[in-house]
């Protein structure tokens, strides 16, 4: 499995644009890239996915460049309700590997 | 949809008492998983299923077993409970990742908060 590393915390301030960049340089020619997000006292709720370039909707967007060996969550314009903690995970199910791992996350705090 | 559900929600055990977990889940999900989270930590999986009748090992099994008797419900079961397994317990499912016309997405249920004395 890939192994993924993102950083632990980031900071931000209400109305910014927010960057999370998840560094995954042995992705496999099957993995795709899955970001999940989770509040306090929540299970993780699914963001957004992608295998290339760019995919949007309308929490968040994607951006994997040409080497897929990185990718970055774009949050557009956060409030404090997007404090949570952002996963990225990295890999293939549908190949039959085994289940996608965790890791520990990267903490999104948004200060007023 | 009711969508995964978790039962109990809260619970404080004994050292070496037993008890088991129920997820249930009614969105027909081929694919079904157990994981704990630590303070601080993010998720581990403990085990998984990929369809009625089947379970497999994650990253932290030991201590705990699994079983699938019906494809909406997995349950999770402590023999003896130890400390070391105080946690926040997720259950989750998904689509069959075999398909790829779905997205590879986990539906999370709200967590059990088992606390072992």
């Amino acid at each position: 499995l890939a192994k993924t590393t993102q950083p632990i915390s980031m900071d931000s301030y209400e109305g910014q644009e927010v960057n999370i960049t998840c560094s995954h340089n042995n992705i496999a020619t099957n993995d795709y890239i899955t970001w999940y997000q989770q509040f306090p006292s929540q299970g993780p709720r699914f963001i957004i996915q992608g295998y290339k370039t760019k995919v949007t909707n309308e929490v968040a967007s994607l951006f994997i460049p040409a080497d897929r060996k990185s990718s970055t969550l774009s949050l557009p314009r956060v409030s404090l309700s997007d404090t949570a903690v952002y996963y990225c995970l990295v890999g293939d199910m549908a190949s039959g590997n085994t289940p996608l791992v965790f890791g520990k996350g990267t903490r999104l705090s948004v200060i007023a | 949809n009711a969508g995964v559900t978790q039962t109990p929600k809260f619970r404080v055990l004994k050292t070496g008492q037993s008890m088991t977990l129920l997820c249930a889940q009614d969105m027909n999900h081929e694919y079904m998983y157990w994981y704990r989270q630590d303070p601080g930590m993010g998720l581990r999986l403990i085990h998984y299923s990929v369809g009625e009748g089947t379970t497999a090992k994650g990253e932290v099994p030991d201590g705990y077993n699994v079983s699938r008797l019906k494809k909406q419900n997995f349950l999770l079961g402590l023999e003896s409970a130890a400390p070391s397994q105080t946690s926040v317990y997720f259950c989750a499912s998904s689509f069959s990742p075999r398909d790829r016309s779905y997205l590879d997405e986990q539906f999370f249920g709200p967590g059990t908060r088992l606390t072992v004395l």
